[in-house]
């Protein structure tokens, strides 16, 4: 099955720097990778993703990279703030719609 | 982004008791998922569902577990007979874009 790797757990930036999450999948058949943000006792929150059809997707200060030859994608935020601190967790979609979700990434922002 | 909710949002129960979650999109949907968080943990896949049927689930969801959509809106995730170890918040997810529910927190005693 699908084995997704992020890293690092823990990222501690200053506020307006960029943070970079990076995940491997093992499943070269994946297609769809999305990432979420969860705040402390939230929901998941899906804030971008793409499609293996594209290698670059941009939000504002969010951008998603995605390498399928080497199966590793990447969440880029630029000009961080403290309400970015939360946990990133990256996923990788396989079949019948399964995400597998990488173990986790703490943003902590520090103004 | 879709709505969905989820009812309740927290359950106690004692082991060995079953237990009934549900998940109720605001509008028709095909596709319901259900995930797994044990606190501190990442977010674990249990099964999905197209369609009225189950396309995929994993090892979690074994004979314990079933799903159900009784009315054509609301989602069930029965969880039979539960175990100490079944504490977690359970997120259902719809559209094939996959929304998360606010949650429920199983708590297992």
């Amino acid at each position: 099955g699908e084995n997704v790797e992020q890293h690092p757990s823990t990222l501690s930036v200053q506020e307006g720097d960029s943070a970079v999450i990076k995940c491997t999948y093992s499943d070269s058949a994946s297609n769809y990778f999305p990432w979420y943000k969860q705040e402390l006792g939230k929901r998941p929150q899906l804030i971008i993703d793409i499609r293996s059809n594209v290698g670059e997707k941009k939000d504002q200060r969010i951008a998603v990279t995605l390498n399928k030859t080497a199966k590793h994608f990447s969440l880029h935020i630029t000009e961080t703030q403290p309400e970015d601190s939360a946990v990133y967790f990256c996923a990788a979609e396989g079949a019948g719609n399964m995400l597998t979700f990488g173990g986790g990434t703490r943003l902590m922002v520090k103004p | 982004e879709p709505e969905v909710t989820q009812t309740p949002s927290h359950q106690v129960t004692q082991m060995g008791q079953e237990v009934i979650l549900r998940c109720v999109p605001i509008s028709n949907h095909l596709y319901f998922y259900w995930y797994r968080q044990i606190l501190g943990q990442k977010v674990e896949f249990l099964v999905s569902f197209y369609n009225n049927e189950i396309s995929e689930k994993s090892e979690i969801f074994d004979d314990q577990f079933s799903v159900e959509r009784p009315d054509g809106s609301n989602f069930t995730l029965k969880i039979r007979s539960t175990k100490l170890e079944d504490s977690a918040m359970y997120f259902c997810a719809i559209t094939d874009t996959q929304y998360f529910g606010p949650g429920t927190r199983l708590t297992v005693l």
